[in-house]
């Protein structure tokens, strides 16, 4: 299958500890999205990369969030000192479009 | 404030019987999709609207864009139990893919057989 890919699939972590999510977008896809999903919240936009261009960081709820991409292909979304408040499922999503966007399984955080 | 508002929050119906689905919005948008959700899977993308007025179909999905591009419906005929899901609409604002997409809290909708 040539779908987003995103690891790992699960993450407990203790709090004050940094996490690292791993998004692999659709070959040929250059727009990337981070969103976060929580319960009862919907979907909350975070980040967007376009191909090698500097992210959109408007949507990061803190300092602590921050995210990079590589060669225009794979991003990591780091955490660092977790809160308990930023558990949640971790979404990723490619696009070619900009607005017809493919979902990742995404990353379920527990942070305990 | 949500930018786009979703109802019914929650759906239980009769395999069989129609239901609607509606995404509410204040805002303008250049295209509107629906994505579908079951759990521990991420959203699939059903459809996008981008004409004003525009109606398209899947199946026994109907997907209806207002006039005014504010507002969308999602009516599913003779519902199956196969359609049980998170449903959620998200609409991408006039000044392109920056700003991500806007998702309602979605409908979770169960069908019971």
């Amino acid at each position: 299958g040539a779908g987003v890919s995103q690891s790992p699939s699960n993450k407990v972590t203790e709090k004050g500890k940094d996490v690292e999510l791993r998004c692999d977008p659709i070959s040929g896809h250059t727009a990337l999205y981070w969103y976060r999903q929580s319960l009862g919240q919907g979907l909350e936009f975070l980040i967007y990369f376009q191909g090698n261009s500097a992210p959109d960081k408007s949507g990061l709820p803190s300092d602590r969030f921050s995210a990079e991409r590589t060669g225009g292909s794979v991003s990591t979304l780091t955490i660092q000192r977790t809160q308990q408040e930023d558990s949640a499922v971790y979404l990723c999503a490619s696009s070619i479009s900009g607005y017809e966007q493919y979902f990742g399984p995404g990353t379920r955080l527990t942070v305990t | 404030t949500q930018l786009l508002e979703q109802s019914p929050q929650f759906l239980s119906i009769q395999e069989g019987e129609n239901l609607t689905v509606y995404c509410n919005s204040s805002s303008v948008f250049s295209s509107l999709q629906w994505y579908r959700q079951e759990p521990g899977e991420g959203p699939v993308l059903l459809v996008t609207v981008v004409t004003g007025g525009e109606v398209k179909k899947l199946k026994r999905l109907t997907f209806q864009f207002g006039d005014a591009r504010k507002d969308s419906s999602l009516h599913i005929t003779a519902a199956q139990p196969g359609d049980t899901g998170l449903y959620l609409c998200a609409g991408a604002l006039w000044g392109g893919g920056a700003d991500g997409l806007t998702f309602g809290k979605g409908t979770h909708l169960i069908i019971q057989p």
